[in-house]
């Protein structure tokens, strides 16, 4: 069993709906990160959290430490959301620990 | 400020051949983390360095070393290129050690 599982693989959604992106994990933790990953490559670090919920435009991250989960949420998705979402784990000397990453396609 | 550097961006090598990899992080950055992207494994940490110290490393064999300098730039070699060493390298920099992290484009290693 994978350290970090992210749920769903992948997505297809239209535009404009509600997208929930989870993320469990089963190690202790100082912080979780999400990232996203566009064709080709790049990396952005979306949210970097270790309790609560964070807010960015249309992305919210929430994490509960007690159950080992977080979850990404974009309200009003558009087309341009459609990348790779990785949720990682942060556990000290062992570096940042990754999920397999979701697929998220957003059709017009 | 500019963002993270990673040079080269594409590398075509053999087997048996070393590849050194560079990245320069954003200015004021000293920690510097370096990961392996592949289809089949997704992204692994190799390692982390922070003002010229190796301070975590990932489970990769020997064969990844990597080093910092006084500036923070920072190179990563992989020696005795094996054909599973071709991948998406991907270096990134935070002012603390896993803190927010800025991500490079990459280089992107074939190995033949």
């Amino acid at each position: 069993k994978n350290e970090v599982e992210q749920s769903p693989q992948n997505l297809t959604a239209q535009e404009g709906e509600f997208i929930t992106i989870n993320c469990s994990y089963s190690v202790g933790i100082s912080a979780l990160h999400w990232l996203q990953q566009h064709p080709g490559g790049g990396i952005v670090s979306l949210f970097m959290l270790s309790s609560g919920k964070k807010k960015h435009g249309r992305l919210i991250a929430t994490i509960n430490i007690q159950e080992k989960h977080s979850s990404l949420h974009i309200t009003a998705s558009h087309p341009r959301d459609s990348a790779v979402y990785i949720c990682a784990v942060n556990r000290g000397a062992d570096g940042l620990t990754f999920g397999k990453g979701t697929h998220l396609i957003i059709q017009p | 400020k500019a963002g993270v550097t990673q040079t080269p961006r594409y590398l075509i090598k053999t087997r048996g051949q070393q590849v050194t990899l560079s990245c320069s992080p954003i200015s004021g950055h000293r920690s510097v983390s370096w990961y392996q992207q592949t289809p089949g494994q997704g992204l692994q940490f190799l390692f982390e360095y922070f003002s010229e110290t190796q301070r975590n490393k990932g489970n990769f064999p020997g064969r990844f070393s990597g080093r910092q300098f006084s500036n923070s730039r920072s190179e990563m070699n992989v020696s005795t290129l094996e054909l599973g060493d071709s991948a998406l390298y991907l270096c990134a920099s935070s002012g603390q050690s896993y803190n927010e992290q800025f991500f490079g484009p990459g280089t992107r290693l074939t190995v033949l």
